[in-house]
């Protein structure tokens, strides 16, 4: 069974458009996360939602926007693409609490052209 | 700011002979510290982790780490590596008082030779 799971994994696009990433969690956890991993692996938090709640939000452009329906999801909304979105974006759930482990989806693998 | 440092950014192994990747962080503030690994094309699995208690860990796969207060480092280790071990390593610390943030080192990536 799927823990974390994220869709589409590939997702090729041009400069411009507007796409969307769906996380689901099947875990029971109340915490979803957004990573993005850059072209030299370098891993960084975005947003964070307890209980559909943001709590975490790094410097991220206004064009990403999360969006957690229920505790069991988050999406990922990201406006007007670039070329620097190019990355991978992953998703992570955790229970709450400072020593929890983080979860991880496989992946989704944004090209803009 | 906190950050996390991987001093090793690859790290070549022959199989069988034993590894160690390298984690320091910025703050001696009380921290939760883990291990993550990431094989290709995939996602992260957590291997280790520290939350209290004996400063030596064991994790899965083999590996353990050690946590060093005084010289705020977490190092990983394994003692005789296998091919499937050729994969990429997260170091990753989340402060106390910082909620659920978790701040990840540059990772290394260890390529195991036969």
């Amino acid at each position: 069974d799927t823990a974390v799971s994220q869709t589409p994994k590939y997702l090729v696009t041009q400069m411009g458009n507007d796409k969307s990433i769906k996380c689901e969690q099947n875990l029971g956890h109340d915490t979803m996360y957004w990573y993005k991993q850059d072209s030299k692996k370098f891993l960084k938090i975005m947003f964070s939602y307890n209980n559909k709640e943001l709590i975490i939000n790094e410097t991220v452009p206004n064009r990403f926007s999360p969006k957690s329906p229920d505790k069991a999801h988050l999406n990922l909304h990201i406006n007007s693409l670039e070329l620097g979105d190019s990355a991978v974006y992953f998703c992570a759930s955790s229970q709450e609490g400072g020593g929890e482990t983080q979860y991880f989806g496989p992946g989704t693998r944004l090209l803009v052209l | 700011a906190q950050s996390v440092t991987q001093l090793d950014s690859q790290v070549p192994v022959f199989e069988e002979a034993p590894v160690e990747l390298r984690c320091n962080y910025s703050s001696s503030v009380s921290v939760y510290l883990f291990w993550y690994v990431q094989y290709p094309n995939q996602g992260l699995q957590l291997l280790l982790k520290y939350l209290s208690g004996s400063t030596l860990v064991k994790g899965i796969n083999g590996f353990e780490a050690e946590f060093n207060k005084s010289q705020t480092s977490f190092h990983l280790r394994k003692p005789s590596v296998h091919i499937s071990d050729t994969a990429e390593y997260f170091c990753a610390v989340r402060w106390r008082g910082a909620g659920n943030k978790l701040t990840f080192g540059g990772g290394t990536r260890v390529l195991v030779k036969p």
